[in-house]
């Protein structure tokens, strides 16, 4: 009974790079969200998807930032051209179908750009 | 847009004491709402929530209120031990579409 997991739990890059972080949900689970979190802050909303639509993605940077949940295989959250302000933990969470709406939370992707 | 207001921002109490965390909401569709606790370099963990057709919900140590007319909720620990001490948020659902807002988060700090 896998809970969500995500990979890789570390990525350093330099600036001008790209990073790629993956969600995969709980077993059963339809819906992911991406959050980001600076250290000492809050949970900060990126994109909420269901396989193959993205829902909202009110909290995503306008450039730069991307996401995607495909019919198969993990989420995948996009960083082109990382900053060091994009230097953050990136948390993803899980639920399953609409009227079941708790969120489990992965363990985290720390991304540190040099 | 939706908001989740969460205060304090920091608490911190004796062992044995009581804590108590306020959240206030804006949405009025909102109809479930989630603590989290996340101990330090650990992932957000469920800890207690309730669904806008009560009114309280208690487990052991821990009670979350909601008020939904007033649009606000709380959780309260009782009798608190050191291992309470976290960054515990608050959330509130938004829309109709299982979509989630988080406060900003309260760092309990109890003391021995």
């Amino acid at each position: 009974n896998a809970g969500v997991m995500q990979n890789p739990r570390h990525l350093v890059r330099r600036r001008g790079q790209e990073a790629r972080l993956r969600c995969s949900p709980m077993k059963g689970h339809s819906h992911v969200y991406w959050y980001r979190q600076l250290p000492e802050e809050g949970l900060k909303f990126m994109v909420y998807l269901q396989k193959e639509n993205i829902i909202d993605e009110s909290g995503m940077p306008k450039e730069r930032f991307s996401a995607e949940f495909p019919k198969e295989g993990p989420s995948i959250l996009r960083i082109q051209q990382v900053v060091r302000g994009d230097s953050a933990a990136y948390f993803c969470a899980s639920s399953q179908a609409s009227g079941k709406e708790t969120q489990y939370f992965g363990p985290g992707t720390r991304l540190l750009v040099l | 847009g939706e908001n989740v207001e969460q205060h304090p921002s920091t608490l911190s109490v004796q062992e044995g004491d009581s804590a108590v965390i306020k959240c206030t909401y804006s949405d009025s569709a909102s109809n479930y709402f989630p603590w989290y606790k996340q101990e330090l370099g650990k992932r957000p963990q469920l800890i207690i929530d309730i669904r806008s057709n009560v009114g309280e919900k208690k487990d052991q140590r821990i009670a979350v209120t909601l008020n939904k007319t007033a649009k606000h909720f709380s959780l309260h620990i009782t009798e608190t031990q050191p291992e309470d001490s976290a960054v515990y948020f608050c959330a509130a659902s938004i829309g109709n579409n299982n979509d989630m807002r988080f406060g900003a988060g309260t760092r309990l700090t109890v003391k021995p």
